[in-house]
């Protein structure tokens, strides 16, 4: 079946530097990768998504890019800050059936920013 | 603002209870979801639903049915709550036209 792998698991950098968290996706009639982060205790967030017919979004210090041939996408962040440290989970949409869409989402990434 | 919501934070109960999650939402969108979200494993799906009184299974639909009586409100259950069923549950929904999902808060729910 579809799947999304995300990697890595875990990401510890420190206050300023980059942080980049990639994905890899099964499904080729996947046109949709969306980003959520969550925060401790709190619900997945969008953060930043982008569709097969665009190669890079970028949304002030974050920023997704995409490689359809490769079926992979990352997600940048640069200047991290401690607000960054939350779990972050890649997402794919699986094709397009029956007037509805789903996501399979990636396993996540526990990022901790150190100041 | 689109809210969703569920009925418990956090939930305790014993194994072999029936047990009853609730989601509502405010925005009118055809599409609810049911995830459990797991520490290694994201979040998985166990039932969707795009249309009241429509249902589709997920990935993990093992131990567990759904009900959609009313667009704004999905209900899962677990017929007979399993040890092996204690986890994080998440509520999402979109609209048809638009793939982004909102989540609501979760339910913690511990079986003993």
């Amino acid at each position: 079946g579809e799947n999304v792998e995300q990697h890595p698991s875990t990401l510890s950098v420190q206050e300023g530097d980059s942080a980049v968290i990639k994905c890899t996706y099964s499904d080729s009639a996947s046109n949709y990768f969306p980003w959520y982060k969550q925060e401790l205790g709190k619900r997945p967030q969008l953060i930043i998504d982008i569709r097969s017919n665009v190669g890079e979004k970028k949304d002030q210090r974050i920023a997704v890019t995409l490689n359809k041939t490769a079926k992979h996408f990352s997600l940048h962040i640069t200047e991290t800050q401690p607000e960054d440290s939350a779990v972050y989970f890649c997402a794919a949409s699986i094709g397009f059936s029956g007037g509805y869409n789903k996501l399979i989402f990636g396993a996540g990434t526990r990022l901790a920013v150190h100041p | 603002d689109v809210k969703v919501t569920q009925s418990s934070r956090y939930l305790v109960k014993r194994t072999g209870e029936k047990v009853f999650l609730e989601c509502v939402q405010d925005m009118d969108h055809e599409n609810m979801f049911w995830y459990r979200q797991d520490p290694g494993l994201g979040l998985r799906l166990i039932y969707f639903s795009y249309d009241v009184k429509m249902k589709e299974k997920g990935d993990i639909p093992e131990g567990y049915s759904v009900s959609r009586e009313k667009k704004e409100r999905f209900s899962l259950i677990l017929e007979s709550a399993s040890t092996n069923q204690t986890s994080m549950y998440l509520c999402a929904t979109n609209r048809n036209d638009y793939y982004e999902q909102y989540f609501g808060p979760g339910t913690r729910l511990t079986v003993t």
